[in-house]
């Protein structure tokens, strides 16, 4: 069964960047899309965006400019950045695996990442 | 505003029906997947529907999904105090990017 552990500090200063990373145990990272999925306190979910185990990227359009995702095959693991933070960056930061279908199953605990001076 | 429209909430008693819509357009809903989740507070969202009415293993067959057109319907049957949550409405955009609704706060009186 495979369960995914989101890793990275809690504390942000604003105009930092953040930097997460998401451990996929009990299966392999390969063959998949491998995605992030943000929630602010009280608010709805913000698609971030996804990889695919040979790298390739897709990002939310609002955040293209600040995103990057990377994958770590050797380590079954991949990795968030997100420059430029502000206080509107604060939330709860989920990884998940992204189906065929455009699902997501199964999803992280998620970590909360607060963004303050 | 989430492009994906959801009712903020919808309430029932125990034992009843209740459906959720999740309103969309041709970009994403018309011409892709929906898939529904379900969220406790202080939780991870868990999915409960994909590809539009699959269940996945574990997930009972009080929830079923729907989709016409642009429009998707979760619908739960024999509502239990243990179904109160926030369900979120997720799809593709021919923007190369999720979507999610807004989320509906299903309260069971």
């Amino acid at each position: 069964q495979v369960q995914l552990q989101e890793s990275g500090p809690g504390l942000v200063k604003p105009s930092e960047t953040l930097s997460l990373t998401c451990s996929v145990s009990g299966g392999s990272i390969s063959g998949y899309y491998w995605t992030w999925i943000r929630q602010a306190a009280g608010k709805g979910l913000e698609w971030i965006g996804r990889i695919y185990s040979s790298g390739t990227t897709n990002y939310n359009p609002s955040l293209k400019s600040r995103v990057t995702v990377s994958v770590d095959t050797s380590k079954n693991q991949f990795s968030l950045k997100l420059t430029s933070m502000t206080a509107a960056d604060t939330a709860m930061y989920y990884c998940a695996r992204m189906g065929m279908g455009r699902w997501f199953d199964p999803w992280g605990q998620g970590t909360l990442v607060t963004v303050s001076s | 505003q989430s492009v994906l429209t959801q009712p903020p909430s919808v309430s029932a008693a125990p034992g009843q029906r209740v459906t959720i819509s999740c309103s969309g357009s041709s970009s994403n809903i018309g011409n892709n997947y929906v898939s529904w989740y379900q969220q406790f507070p202080g939780t991870a969202p868990k999915l409960l529907i994909y590809e539009n009415n699959k269940r996945p293993s574990g997930i009972p067959d009080r929830f079923s999904g729907s989709k016409s057109g642009t429009s998707a319907t979760l619908g739960i049957t024999g509502l239990q105090t243990g179904d109160e949550a926030d369900y979120y409405c997720g799809t593709w955009d021919s923007s190369l990017s999720a979507l999610f609704g807004g989320g509906t706060k299903l309260t069971v009186l």
